[in-house]
């Protein structure tokens, strides 16, 4: 089946710095990317759609300045969070399609905690 | 605007016991309408989706769900629940720009 492979899993860093989390389909293309993030015991949150070799679509809210989207190659999408803040702790996941009837497969997720 | 609705924010059920999960979706055309379950400190596992035809769903590890269009509703059913179904619960229906709209999620604690 789909595989997405997400990366890194855990990060801890201190304030200020910028972080990035890499998202791949590792045996298909993936046409749309999506990153979400889910705050504790709550839903999947839309951060913004990533299509490859196009600027991301961010969602209401979302900062695209704080929050980089980078989707180079059908197989690679990577989010990067600048100069981040305790605030921006939270459980970031990244899911890619090959078309649109087929579901989503999602990564497992990167827990990103500040200091 | 689109809206998924779990009403049931925690499942409790005994192992071998049958275990439902309840999701409504808002009214669309043809509704694109998933489940998926995540275990802690895990992405998301897609378990069935209904696209069209049969209303009746089966899908991975034993789950079903059955697309009710005058109920609006598309719940999540397994006729004997393990221990390890213990999990966070999903359901989601496709949106425009194939994004997704999830409910706000349904724990199951399946005890022994």
């Amino acid at each position: 089946g789909a595989v997405v492979s997400q990366h890194p899993s855990w990060v801890i860093c201190k304030s200020g710095t910028s972080v990035k989390i890499e998202c791949r389909s590792l045996d298909f293309q993936a046409t749309t990317m999506f990153w979400y993030r889910q705050f504790p015991k709550q839903s999947l949150m839309l951060m913004a759609t990533s299509n490859e070799g196009s600027k991301a679509t961010y969602e209401q809210g979302v900062e695209k300045d704080k929050f980089l989207i980078n989707h180079a190659s059908l197989t690679l999408s990577t989010l990067t969070v600048t100069s981040a803040h305790p605030e921006d702790s939270s459980f970031y996941i990244c899911s890619a399609e090959d078309n649109s009837n087929q579901p989503q497969h999602f990564g497992d997720g990167t827990r990103l905690s500040i200091l | 605007a689109q809206s998924v609705a779990q009403p049931e924010d925690q499942v409790n059920v005994a192992e071998g016991n049958p275990l439902t999960v309840k999701c409504t979706y808002s009214v669309s055309g043809n509704p694109y309408l998933f489940w998926y379950v995540q275990y802690p400190n895990r992405g998301l596992q897609f378990l069935l989706k209904y696209i069209t035809g049969d209303n009746l769903v089966k899908g991975s590890y034993g789950f079903e769900a059955e697309f009710n269009k005058s109920q609006t509703s598309f719940h999540l059913k397994k006729p004997s629940a393990l221990v390890s179904d213990s999990a966070l619960y999903f359901c989601a229906q496709g949106a425009a720009g194939n994004k997704l709209t999830f409910g706000g999620g349904t724990r199951v604690l399946v005890k022994p």
